[in-house]
């Protein structure tokens, strides 16, 4: 299976930041990559696939990049409503998998 | 407006059976894959299974094969997880998801809200 990495684990930001979390796969996933985000008690929200594609509705200060095996997402400047958790996947190959997920909250 | 409901969940003993359904509105249910990810208590989100729109096509992970069985009804627009012989590990929230294909496993562009499963002695 291919691992996904995210870091960092925890990140503390305040409203305005510019924020950054990464993700790595275990091997080459063709860009084939969505991420996530989740607010407690709730499924998830996709914001971006085939790692830099915006979903119809997401705002645009997330966006997407990278390729091969290290990809980001971007949140140009953190609202009060993106304090979240956020989370990669890979859909290259079965079973898709997702990275362990990045809490943004609140410094 | 496109809506996933799950239902079916509860407390279990291992080796105990659960039925999970998801009812779909909004949109062509027979023409989408459809999913189940699973997401253990404080950690991540996992995928389980999947199926094509007219359901000859099936996928699982392999912890859970020849424990659960992925299954749909397009009359009814709604997808079904039987969960059987189940195992302390399974307890999870277990999410219904609308799967956009391309590649491997797809992504999901629409989540229910979930149904919590306990396997407990």
């Amino acid at each position: 299976d291919i691992q996904m990495t995210q870091s960092p684990s925890t990140l503390s930001a305040s409203v305005g930041d510019r924020v950054t979390i990464t993700c790595r796969a275990s091997q080459i996933i063709n860009n084939w990559l969505a991420w996530y985000q989740q607010k407690p008690g709730k499924g998830p929200k996709v914001l971006i696939y085939k790692a830099s594609s915006l979903e119809s509705g997401v705002p645009s200060r997330f966006s997407g990049s990278g390729s091969g095996t290290e990809f980001t997402l971007t949140i140009s400047s953190l609202q009060p409503d993106d304090f979240a958790t956020y989370y990669c996947q890979q859909y290259n190959s079965y079973p898709g998998t997702f990275g362990q997920g990045t809490k943004v909250d609140l410094k | 407006e496109v809506q996933l409901v799950e239902s079916g969940g509860g407390s279990v003993q291992p080796g105990g059976s659960l039925r999970l359904s998801c009812a779909a509105s909004g949109f062509s249910f027979n023409t989408y894959w459809m999913s189940w990810v699973r997401q253990a208590p404080g950690k991540g989100l996992e995928w389980v299974a999947n199926m094509n729109g007219d359901g000859s096509v099936k996928n699982y992970l392999d912890s859970v094969k020849g424990r659960f069985t992925i299954s749909r009804d397009n009359a009814e627009n709604s997808l079904y997880l039987q969960l059987n012989s189940l195992r302390v590990e399974d307890t999870a929230v277990y999410y219904c998801a609308r799967v956009v294909c391309c590649a491997g496993s797809g992504w999901f562009n629409y989540w229910g809200q979930g149904t919590p499963v306990t396997v407990s002695s």
